[in-house]
């Protein structure tokens, strides 16, 4: 059981928006910085949000990310077959210590 | 940026194994650094962190006196010594860059990452 809540699995049609929740307390994402990682099967994970809304360089702004309280949520727009990938949200824990990541959302792209 | 893994392995339970990633491409000592792992057909883990110049550590609990992370700036390493191991570590581990010198381990910007070692706990 993950410290962070996310839906397993969300879907879409080419061209539509999709919206992974992740879901933490107070001692995690409401007192932190949350990012979020893709994951392409086989390889390794890929920085796509950090510090709640921020893009690293190269991730197009189709992804975007946001944070209210101990909830943050990830936006995909115009969905491409590629955006085909597990999703994480992670951030640091304050009563852990250490990071925490959530248990991944699988986007399939119909 | 370029993190380079080596050392994954089949051990026995109860064995240790060492993992090393050594970075190019940017100043290595200017940066946190950490360890991910992903267990066969799981969700990510993380594993441990350490500041750039090795002054803190943070460890996963579970891992926690049986791992440790070490760095060696002069030599652009970054090292993850496993021991006393058990089933449970079964996974692929990572390294990955972390926040620039001056911010904290809470800024999990994991901007570039190794390959992935494999290790294989089983008898």
């Amino acid at each position: 059981q993950s410290v962070l809540t996310q839906p397993p699995s969300a879907s879409g049609t080419p061209g539509q928006t999709v919206t992974i929740s992740c879901s933490g307390s107070n001692s995690n994402i409401g007192s932190n910085y949350v990012s979020w990682f893709q994951q392409v099967p086989g390889t390794a994970p890929k920085l796509l949000i950090y510090w709640n809304d921020q893009w690293p360089s190269g991730v197009p702004d189709r992804f975007s990310g946001s944070k209210s309280g101990t909830s943050a949520s990830l936006a995909i727009s115009g969905l491409r077959s590629e955006d085909e990938a597990d999703y994480y949200c992670a951030t640091w824990d304050e009563s852990l210590s250490g990071v925490v990541f959530g248990g991944g959302t699988k986007v399939t792209v119909l | 940026v370029q993190l380079v893994q080596s050392g994954g392995d089949l051990v026995q339970p109860g064995g240790s194994l060492r993992l090393s990633c050594v970075a190019s491409q940017f100043t290595f000592s200017d940066y946190w650094m950490n360890w991910v792992r992903q267990a066969p057909g799981r969700g990510l883990e993380w594993v441990a962190t350490i500041k750039e110049d090795g002054s803190e550590r943070y460890y996963l609990a579970s891992v926690r006196g049986r791992f440790t992370v070490s760095r060696d700036n002069t030599k652009n390493s970054l090292i993850l010594q496993l021991s006393r191991l058990r089933l449970e570590d079964t996974a692929v581990y990572y390294c990955a860059r972390g926040a620039i010198a001056g911010h904290g381990a809470t800024r999990i910007n994991y901007d570039s990452w190794g390959q992935g070692s494999l290790v294989t706990v089983s008898s």
